[in-house]
Order: structure tokens, then sequence, then C-alpha cells
């Protein structure tokens, strides 16, 4: 069981947009700390997407962006493409640890 | 090039030990705290230890709290996880990554492809 709640999995076709959700508690998220991304395609090790709820790191493109809203943060990414099949992850700080979602597996119709 | 490369993976016996390293490069290694972060075949992700950068302030997940302890040499560029008590649910791929701290809490940006520890008998 997961500090972070997440989807297991989402869809859409390419072009769409779709929104992966992280839910987390007043020890966490709602506890004012920010919430980071990861993208894990297949195989691979996880790269990180968004940090600090909404900034892009260098090279990731503007398709992607997060918010965060009271003590739940999200992932959206518009104009789906077929390379962004693969698990994604939201991670947080609690309690001095630092915590994972469970992950949302995006299938690219 | 920005780097992390594990070693040290392996099958053990259940009550085993390990020692895993990660080699870093292409940064300067003391002025970043790093993290071991482990993903069980099939499953996601989960923290597992971190340090800061001069060795001075470590934490653990509740799971491995008292069996492994993490550990750096920054003349070396190394970072390691002495893992001991091994379980079959330490079975993992081991990730370390480049830990960055602020005000509002960590996130890694730089990982290594991970090695493989299996706990077996």
């Amino acid at each position: 069981q997961s500090v972070l709640t997440q989807p297991p999995s989402v869809s859409g076709a390419p072009g769409q947009r779709v929104t992966i959700s992280c839910t987390g508690s007043s020890s966490n998220i709602g506890a004012g700390y920010d919430v980071h991304w990861y993208q894990q395609l297949p195989g691979t090790a996880p790269k990180l997407l968004i940090y600090g709820n909404s900034n892009r790191p260098s090279g990731v493109p503007d398709r992607f962006s997060g918010s965060k809203s009271g003590t739940s943060a999200s992932l959206a990414i518009t104009g789906l493409q077929a390379e962004d099949e693969a698990d994604y992850y939201c991670q947080s700080y609690d309690s001095s640890l630092r915590v994972f979602g469970g992950g949302t597996k995006l299938t690219v119709l | 090039e920005v780097q992390l490369v594990e070693s040290g993976g392996g099958v053990v016996r259940p009550g085993g030990s390990l020692r895993l390293s990660c080699a870093a490069s292409g940064f300067t290694f003391d002025d970043y705290g790093m993290s071991w972060v482990r993903q069980a075949p099939g499953k996601g992700l989960e923290w597992v230890s971190g340090i800061n950068w001069n060795g001075g302030s470590t934490g653990y997940a509740d799971s491995v709290k008292g069996r492994f302890t993490i550990s750096r040499d920054n003349a070396k560029n190394s970072l390691y996880l002495q893992m001991n008590s091994l379980r079959a649910e330490d079975t993992a791929l081991y990730h370390c990554a480049r830990d960055l701290w602020y005000s509002r809490g960590y996130y890694m940006d730089v990982w290594g492809k991970g090695t493989t520890v299996t706990v077996s008998s």
C-alpha cells in the first residue's frame, strides 16, 4: 500500500490529452511538500519528468505539465504520442521519507 | 556526461549479506545527497535510503531500517549500501539516484540503470 495513490492504468489515443492523479494526505502533499513525477519507459531507469509540482527539466517537452492542489497533484500529457507509453510515478516527502505513488501505466491506443 | 553506475548485485541466501556500490561521474559528487531506490519485479518504485553530502545525515525506509546501512566515500566518488539479514522481499533492481533537497522536499534528478539483487535459497 503506497503512501501516495495513483490509478493503476490510464489510456488514450494519439493526439489526445490524458491526466494522471496522485492523491496524498495532510502529512505529505497537504503539508506543503512538493510533488515530482518520473517517467519509466519499458526496461529503462526512471527519468525525472516534472519537479516542484510544475517545473520541467531541460529537454522535457512542454506536452507534459504538472499541478498541485490541496492533498493531490496531477500530471497532464497533451498531444499523446506512441513513445509516451510508459509507467509514471509521483513522489513527495512524508515524515523524513521520500514516498512514491504506486505507479500508473499509460497505454497509447 | 553525468552518470551513475551501480554494481555488486547478485544471488544471496536469506539471512545473507551484500554490499552495493554506485560510481558517480560527470558532476561534483560531494555537492549532492544521494539515495537508493529499489523496484521489485513487476512492482513500483520504493525509496530505500538516503544520505546527505558529507554522510552526516542518513535516512531509511521502515522496511530496511536496522538491516541496511548507507555510506559514501567522496574521495572515491562512490555511494554504498550494505545489506544484512536479507529477506526474499528484498529481491529487486536497486538504483542509485542523485538527491536534490530544498525547503519543500527532495527529488531525484539523475538515476543509474540499477543492479539486481536476488534473495533465494
